[in-house]
C-alpha cells in the first residue's frame, strides 16, 4: 500500500526566503507525481505534474523534482511571498492503481 | 467552462438527513473521482468512474454512500442517514484517460457540516 509523507507539517518563513518542501513515498512504482496548493476552505489547484520519466518541472518561482529510486520529491519555492501562504499537497499516481494517493500536506506561512 | 464545478459549495444538515452533491467535470475528461478531506488531512479516495462505469470504490464508502454518473457526464454523490463523522470537504476531480500523461483537475469542493 502506497504511503505518502510530507515534511515538515508546517513551516513559517519571512518574505523573500527560498524554501523546500519534502514529499516521500514508500512504493516507487509511481506513474507521476503532482503537487497541489490548497487555500483554507478551498479546493485544490494543480501546481506541477512530474512524469515518472522526468526529473523535474518548473513553473515560475516553483521547481519540483522527482527521484523515484529514493522515493522522494521536493518542491522548491524561490523568493517566497505572503501570497504563497497555503497548504501544499503532494500526490502520487500509481502505475498499478487508478487514483492519486495524497500526503497530509505542509502548511506554509510567509510573513511580510 | 474550463474547470470542474461542484454544487453546493456548503451544506449544513441535521444528523439522519440525506444529502446529495453534484460534480460537473471538464467536458472532455472521461474519468471522474470523488475524494473526502477532513481537517488537517490530505484527501482520501472514495470512488472513481470511467465514463458511466463505477470502476473502484474505497472501503471508506460505506453502504450509506452512493455515487452515480449517468451518461458519463456529471456525477452525484449521495449520503443517506448522515452522521456527524460525515462532516468533511467532498472533492471531485476529473482527468483524461490514464496513460496520456495529464494530471487531475479538482473542483472547489462541497463542505458538509452535520449537526
Amino acid at each position: 500500500k502506497q504511503e505518502v509523507t510530507q515534511i515538515p507539517a508546517a513551516l513559517s518563513v519571512p518574505e523573500g526566503e527560498n524554501l523546500v518542501l519534502n514529499c516521500s513515498f514508500t512504493d516507487s512504482a509511481i506513474y507521476n507525481l503532482q503537487w497541489f496548493r490548497q487555500d483554507p476552505g478551498k479546493g485544490l489547484t494543480s501546481l506541477l505534474l512530474i512524469q515518472s520519466s522526468q526529473r523535474e518541472q518548473t513553473s515560475g518561482r516553483l521547481n519540483a523534482s522527482l527521484d523515484k529510486s529514493s522515493g522522494r520529491s521536493t518542491l522548491y519555492i524561490a523568493a517566497s511571498q505572503p501570497g504563497d501562504s497555503a497548504t501544499y499537497l503532494c500526490a502520487a499516481f500509481m502505475e498499478y492503481g487508478n487514483k492519486l494517493v495524497f500526503g497530509a500536506g505542509t502548511i506554509l506561512r510567509v510573513k511580510s | 467552462d474550463t474547470g470542474v464545478s461542484q454544487n453546493p459549495r456548503h451544506k449544513i444538515t441535521k444528523r439522519g438527513q440525506n444529502v446529495t452533491f453534484r460534480c460537473d467535470p471538464i467536458s472532455e475528461h472521461n474519468r471522474l473521482y470523488w475524494y473526502r478531506q477532513t481537517l488537517g488531512q490530505g484527501p482520501e479516495f472514495l470512488t472513481y468512474f470511467q465514463n458511466e462505469a463505477q470502476l473502484e470504490k474505497s472501503r471508506l464508502l460505506s453502504d450509506r454512500f452512493s455515487a452515480e454518473r449517468p451518461k458519463g457526464s456529471f456525477s452525484t454523490l449521495e449520503i443517506q442517514r448522515t452522521e456527524q463523522g460525515d462532516s468533511a470537504m467532498y472533492l471531485c476531480a476529473s482527468s483524461l484517460p490514464f496513460g496520456l500523461g495529464y494530471g487531475y483537475t479538482f473542483g472547489s469542493g462541497t463542505r458538509l457540516t452535520v449537526v
